[in-house]
């Protein structure tokens, strides 16, 4: 099966928490692309971070970083110090092979409230 | 400049009647991509096109039909409204889908919401 698990639907925390929001895939592909994408309540979905599977370094961009652990198949969300404007539905993707092309497997979403 | 942009923004009508959704890039991508995303904010791709030629059709009723006059556009033309097409619908792009061997990042419009009354 190729798919991918957000455990947790929704979370809330108090501005300034650190809060990790956890990624769990599936798939028989030796090569693979990881993806989380954010969608704010206006609605838009806006690309944060592309991993491919040869690549197990973290990342770190402001707030923001990656844990990518291959062993566990997992790619985890770090935001650090929340912010307000954190509050979103965080989106992680798999992306796989679809005959001779490939496609996303989107996991459901897990939307973080970040509280005053 | 918009990347990816959809028309119209919000779209209502009754059950029965057909509408169009419009999508357009400017990325010079090859791959655009409709995905629909119900109340629950499940994504579930529809259809991709590469270079205006089909390449993936997941299981969508009939009364769906994608057209894509070049690679920069890509239209949703649905038939025959359900209550259960009522959902917000996204259009993406990517540099290119096709082959095997890489996952290029889509980028995505607004959405459009339909509402089916």
């Amino acid at each position: 099966a190729q798919k991918v698990t957000q455990a947790q639907t929704e979370i809330s925390v108090v501005e300034k928490e650190d809060v990790t929001l956890d990624c769990v895939y599936e798939t028989r592909d030796t090569t693979y692309y990881l993806f989380w994408y954010k969608q704010p309540p206006s609605g838009e979905l806006v690309f944060l971070i592309r991993r491919n599977s040869f690549d197990e370094q973290n990342e770190i961009s402001g707030r923001y970083s990656w844990n990518f652990q291959k062993s566990t198949s997992s790619f985890n969300f770090t935001i650090t110090a929340s912010q307000v404007v954190d509050s979103a539905v965080y989106f992680c993707a798999l992306g796989v092979n679809a005959g001779n092309n490939r496609k996303l497997i989107w996991g459901l979403g897990t939307s973080l409230a970040v509280n005053p | 400049d918009t990347a990816v942009s959809q028309t119209p923004k919000y779209l209502v009508t009754q059950m029965g009647n057909d509408k169009s959704i419009k999508c357009e890039q400017n990325l010079g991508h090859d791959t655009m991509y409709w995905y629909k995303q119900d109340s629950k904010k499940f994504l579930k791709i529809m259809f991709s096109y590469n270079n205006k030629e089909l390449i993936i059709n997941e299981t969508v009723p009939n009364r769906f039909s994608p057209k894509s006059p070049d690679k920069a556009h890509l239209n949703l033309h649905i038939n025959s409204l359900e209550l259960g097409d009522s959902a917000v619908y996204f259009c993406a792009s990517s540099q290119d889908a096709s082959g095997a061997w890489r996952t290029d990042t889509q980028y995505f419009g607004p959405g459009t919401r339909l509402t089916v009354l």
